[in-house]
């Protein structure tokens, strides 16, 4: 049980266009969804916490108007890179979290911004 | 601040080495949660173990360990025989303990593990 996905698992694109993200909890409901970012060779960086329902909260220095995130259901949430750049290239990871503090990762979405 | 260190960038071993990967961890909570994940190229993150602040009882799962160290605020993991399939990229993490949700994670830089036949 708990699996998250991801779709797509990688995506290239033209610079100016926006790409949409989609991260689903398969076989359990998940009251928080978190958006995390990883450049070549670091580490995650948290970039937003989606709660079904409401508005995300978004990381110190993350522009919201950017990367936007909707979290419509328990068991989807999806981030939008809107007018993405190749600075945005990079690998996307959502996790979907259960109470106490447990939280299962999909397997990351590949973003190529030519 | 939470803040988590994971001082080696990277290291290389010879298959059947033991390894330590080193994690310290800053806090204010008195109630949190550490984690250990794996990331192998493939880039998804394997779950390896969570621990409460409460339990500072080491785990030994395989040929894997972990000394949890309240006192000088570590969690460190020990791979014992280490193999090539273990050389992967491997993150510590910690959580604020939230009662009625799940808390964000905060990732150390990861150490980069290079096992050698």
């Amino acid at each position: 049980g708990a699996v998250v996905s991801q779709h797509p698992s990688w995506v290239i694109c033209k610079s100016g266009t926006s790409v949409k993200i989609e991260c689903r909890s398969l076989d359990f409901q998940a009251t928080t969804m978190f958006w995390y970012r990883q450049f070549p060779k670091q580490s995650l960086m948290l970039m937003a916490t989606s709660n079904e329902g409401s508005k995300a909260t978004y990381e110190q220095g993350v522009e919201k108007d950017k990367f936007l995130i909707n979290h419509a259901s328990l068991t989807l949430s999806t981030l939008t890179v809107t007018s993405a750049h190749p600075e945005d290239s990079s690998f996307y990871i959502c996790s979907a979290g259960l109470f106490y503090n447990e939280q299962f990762f999909g397997p990351g979405t590949r973003l190529t911004v030519l | 601040a939470q803040k988590v260190t994971q001082a080696q960038t990277e290291i290389s071993v010879v298959e059947k080495e033991d390894v330590t990967l080193d994690c310290v961890y800053e806090t204010r909570d008195t109630t949190y949660y550490l984690f250990w994940y794996k990331q192998p190229p493939s880039g998804e993150l394997v779950f390896l173990i969570r621990r409460n602040s409460f339990d500072e009882q080491n785990e030994i799962s395989g040929r894997y360990s972990w000394n949890f160290q309240k006192s000088t605020s570590s969690f460190n993991f020990t791979i014992t025989a280490s193999q090539v399939v273990d050389s992967a990229v491997y993150f510590c993490a910690l959580s604020e303990a939230r009662s009625s949700n799940t808390g964000k994670l905060i990732f150390g830089q990861g150490t980069t593990l290079q096992v050698k036949p």
